[in-house]
Parts: structure tokens; sequence; C-alpha cells
């Protein structure tokens, strides 16, 4: 069962915010955000267990809510640096590992 | 470099070939995975391995044939593909029990069908 992500695209100017949202319909373990710049691997972020917790990483935050299995991740002040496809990844069980539809940040000067 | 490498980096292959795809990780980890991504689709899964064993299938076409020898080497092997299986296919491992570190991904196989 695959997350969904939205939205699907950002467009930023430097310095400003963005929030992108990834939700299950079932109940997870984990979530995994991870970041796809073009020709590149994706790269992993930051990875939030059940439990509500948030996690940062440099300007970059998400906060995973348990009880609506629903993540978030927050752009704080964006650079040019962010730019690059997002994907939230879940776990539900075993080791599978499933990614949303991914959501494209552009970040211009 | 991540350390997971895949081979070939490109390639083109006609409908009645056969072909294999390689990933190589010397990371120590016990899962590894097979992606494929398409334009302006989500990643799919389209197998899981651990220990050596398939633990998942994602109702993948026979047509895609996986192959984990050791722990540390995942094919797939490709025969009388059509061209909706042109693609980026992505190779990923991690260490689990799950829940603890990230998925360490290769630079992925783009893969063309003529």
């Amino acid at each position: 069962q695959q997350p969904v992500q939205s939205p699907q695209a950002v467009i930023l100017r430097e310095g400003e915010d963005a929030v992108i949202n990834c939700s299950s319909s079932k109940a997870l373990y984990s979530v995994h955000w991870y970041r796809q710049k073009h020709g590149e691997a994706p790269v992993f972020l930051m990875i939030l267990l059940k439990g509500g917790e948030q996690k940062g990483h440099d300007k970059i935050s998400a906060s995973f809510n348990e009880k609506k299995q629903q993540s978030s991740l927050y752009l704080t002040a964006s650079q040019l640096s962010y730019s690059g496809t997002y994907f939230c990844g879940t776990e539900i069980i075993g080791y599978k590992l499933s990614f949303g539809a991914g959501t494209t940040v552009t970040v211009r000067a | 470099e991540t350390g997971v490498t895949q081979t070939p980096r490109h390639l083109v292959m006609g409908m009645t070939n056969k072909k294999s795809l390689k990933c190589e990780q010397h990371l120590g980890h016990n899962a590894m995975y097979w992606y494929k991504q398409s334009a302006k689709k989500p990643l799919e899964l389209m197998f899981v391995y651990n220990f050596k064993e398939q633990t998942e299938n994602n109702s993948v076409p026979s047509r895609f044939s996986p192959e984990c020898p050791n722990s540390s080497h995942l094919f797939l092997h490709l025969h009388t593909l059509q061209p909706e299986d042109s693609a980026l296919y992505l190779c990923a491992s991690r260490q689990t029990p799950r829940g603890t570190p990230e998925a360490f991904f290769g630079q992925g196989t783009r893969l063309t069908v003529v």
C-alpha cells in the first residue's frame, strides 16, 4: 500500500517555507524521507518511528502523527540546494518499504 | 557514492532479448530491494530479499525474474520485455530489523525497451 503525498509540486523563492504531507491508510511502523536530485539516486534525510516524534536535519524537519498515520516534512528558510524531488517511504510490516509519488520542489533565487 | 553499485548504468534492449541487471553492496546489509521508477509515477516496489530469501513480490510480471545468490548481490533477469517496461530501475539495501536505518540506493539502470 503506497502512501499518498501532497502537493505534487512546489515552487519557492529562497528563504520561503514549505510543507510536504504524507499519509497512509494503514498503521505505520516508520516513515522515511528521501530527496532525489535529477539524475541521482534518492538520498536519505530522516526516519521517524511510531511514537509521534519529530526530527530535524539542518533546516528540514519532520513530524509523525501516529494516530492519523500522517507525516509532514517542513522545509524552513529554503535554499537553492533544497531543490529536488522528495519522497516519503512507509514501512508497515516486515521489510517492505513503499514510497509515495514524490513532491518536486523548485527553489528559485 | 552510496556503497550500492548498479551495472549497467544504461541498457537498450529489444523485446526478444534477455539481459540482466546487477546490484552489489558491501555495506553488510541483509535486505535488498528492486524498485521501478517511471516518469511521473511513484517509486514502485518490485521485490524484497532478506538474508537471500525473497520476502516480497509485488505482483511483478514473470518477465522480471530476481535472483539473490548472497547478501551482497542482487540480479534482475529480464526477458521478452514490453516498451512500457522502459524505466529507471533502482536497487537499494538496508540493515533490518525494520524501522531502524535508512535505505541506500544505487544510481540505477536506465532501461529502454525498443
